[in-house]
């Protein structure tokens, strides 16, 4: 099973503020990497597939890079909406595995 | 827009079979694009997959819940389900029904709204 470690686990930040979240596997996944973001009492939605493909009616402040073991979601100026916990995805290996969680707070 | 619904009871006995049910809107489930999960979700803890179906019956089970779990599709219900044997108060979870692209292990394209299940007696 591939292992995704996430960090920061906590990033406190203020608005307009840049956050820059990161996801490492424990073996490649190649691109097959994406992003979700969950606020509570929700399901988790989608922002980024194959690393760094935005979902339909995702906001252009979101970016993903990286391949192989390495990648980062990047927020470039977060709004009151974006405080909420990230999660990533490898859609490599069966089983599916998601990263613990990055929670972006309000500094 | 394809939808999810889950459905089922949101109680269930330690030993007692889990059983949910998600129903497919805006779209068949005959698909030959997607996957139909299901994910659950501890409280306050991450997500984990337990397992995905094709329309043609393929599943695929996390090898971690394997013994113990089986989805099934209904394709003239437009339906898939979930039963999770010999329940413990670890598997009390929101549980997601989710739409996967191109693989059972793809991006989540769709997810439900998620049911949680508690296991208590």
């Amino acid at each position: 099973e591939i292992v995704l470690t996430q960090s920061p686990a906590t990033l406190s930040l203020s608005p307009g503020e840049r956050a820059t979240l990161s996801c490492r596997a424990s073996q490649s996944v190649s691109n097959y990497l994406a992003w979700y973001q969950q606020t509570p009492g929700q399901a988790p939605r989608l922002l980024i597939y194959d690393a760094s493909n935005r979902a339909t009616g995702i906001p252009a402040r979101f970016s993903g890079s990286g391949s192989g073991t390495d990648f980062t979601l990047t927020i470039s100026s977060l709004e009151p909406e974006d405080f909420a916990i990230y999660y990533c995805q490898q859609c490599s290996n069966w089983p599916g595995t998601f990263g613990q969680g990055t929670k972006v707070e309000i500094k | 827009q394809l939808q999810l619904h889950e459905s089922g009871p949101r109680l269930v006995k330690p030993s007692e079979t889990l059983s949910l049910t998600c129903t497919v809107s805006g779209g068949s489930i005959s698909s030959s694009s997607y996957y139909w999960a299901c994910i659950r979700q501890p409280p306050g803890k991450g997500l984990e997959w337990i397992g995905s179906i094709y329309y043609s019956g393929s599943t695929y089970y996390n090898p971690s819940l394997k013994s113990r779990v089986t989805i099934s599709v209904d394709t003239s219900k437009n339906q898939f389900s979930l039963k999770l044997s010999s329940v413990t108060a670890a598997d009390t979870a929101v549980y997601y029904c989710a739409i996967a692209r191109d693989y059972a292990q793809g991006t989540v394209d769709y997810w439900g709204q998620g049911t949680l299940v508690t296991v208590s007696s």
